[in-house]
């Protein structure tokens, strides 16, 4: 579990401030995910990449933008943060669909609160 | 797009007793189908998996059902322990794509 972080863990930022959420992984697995986690929905997929420079929408990418130049790195943009953007942001990692495993590994999570 | 229910969405036991949890799915072409849990404050693992190719899956205490005509699978914790107190989540996918959708946790709690 060591092997993927994220930053920062909490961040309170304003209504229309633009923030970025930083996920780093050192398996070189290679898909990445972000995740928003909030009571009542369970986990809900951001946006996933199956390798640098390859993103795909999840199923609520609204008003958030990835980019993924590195394998190890996968940073989450909100561009002009709300306040429906409070929540509990999970990264997480898997190896390549031809592994046997297709385990995702959680990053620990930043809790984000747009005032 | 797959669409996973979970239930019940709180559950509360006596410890030494057994807890189940249900999914159910909606894409009969999924066929991957695992259980994270989340202790409070902390991130997501996973505890048990399993593929469509069977029909159970035993670790220890824990227990994976799947029914693929049905389209649900469930999860059996037998003894129950005060630290097996945690959300659950169930998922399913197909392993033709890496992406998980999620049910909405089940919230257990097991009383000493």
């Amino acid at each position: 579990d060591a092997g993927i972080t994220q930053s920062p863990r909490y961040k309170i930022t304003e209504t229309g401030r633009q923030v970025t959420l930083m996920c780093h992984q050192t398996w070189s697995h290679s898909y990445m995910f972000w995740y928003r986690q909030d009571l009542g929905h369970g986990l809900r997929l951001i946006y996933y990449s199956a390798a640098a420079d390859i993103t795909d929408k999840g199923e609520v990418p609204d008003g958030y933008v990835v980019s993924r130049s590195k394998t190890e790195n996968f940073p989450l943009t909100l561009e002009s943060a709300t306040r429906s953007q409070t929540s509990v942001y999970f990264c997480a990692s898997s190896e390549l669909l031809t592994s046997h495993s297709y385990e995702q590994y959680f990053g620990p999570g930043t809790r984000l609160t747009v005032t | 797009g797959e669409n996973v229910e979970q239930h019940p969405s709180t559950l509360s036991v006596q410890e030494g007793d057994s807890a189940v949890i249900k999914c159910t799915y909606s894409d009969s072409a999924s066929n991957y189908f695992p259980w994270y849990k989340q202790e409070l404050g902390k991130r997501p693992q996973l505890i048990i998996d399993i593929r469509s190719n069977v029909g159970e899956k035993k670790d220890q205490r824990i227990a994976v059902t799947l029914n693929k005509t049905a389209k649900h699978f469930s999860l059996h914790i037998t003894e129950t322990q005060p630290e097996d107190s945690a959300v659950y989540f169930c998922a399913a996918s197909f392993s033709g794509y890496s992406t998980l959708t999620f049910g909405k946790g089940t919230m257990l709690l097991v009383s000493p």
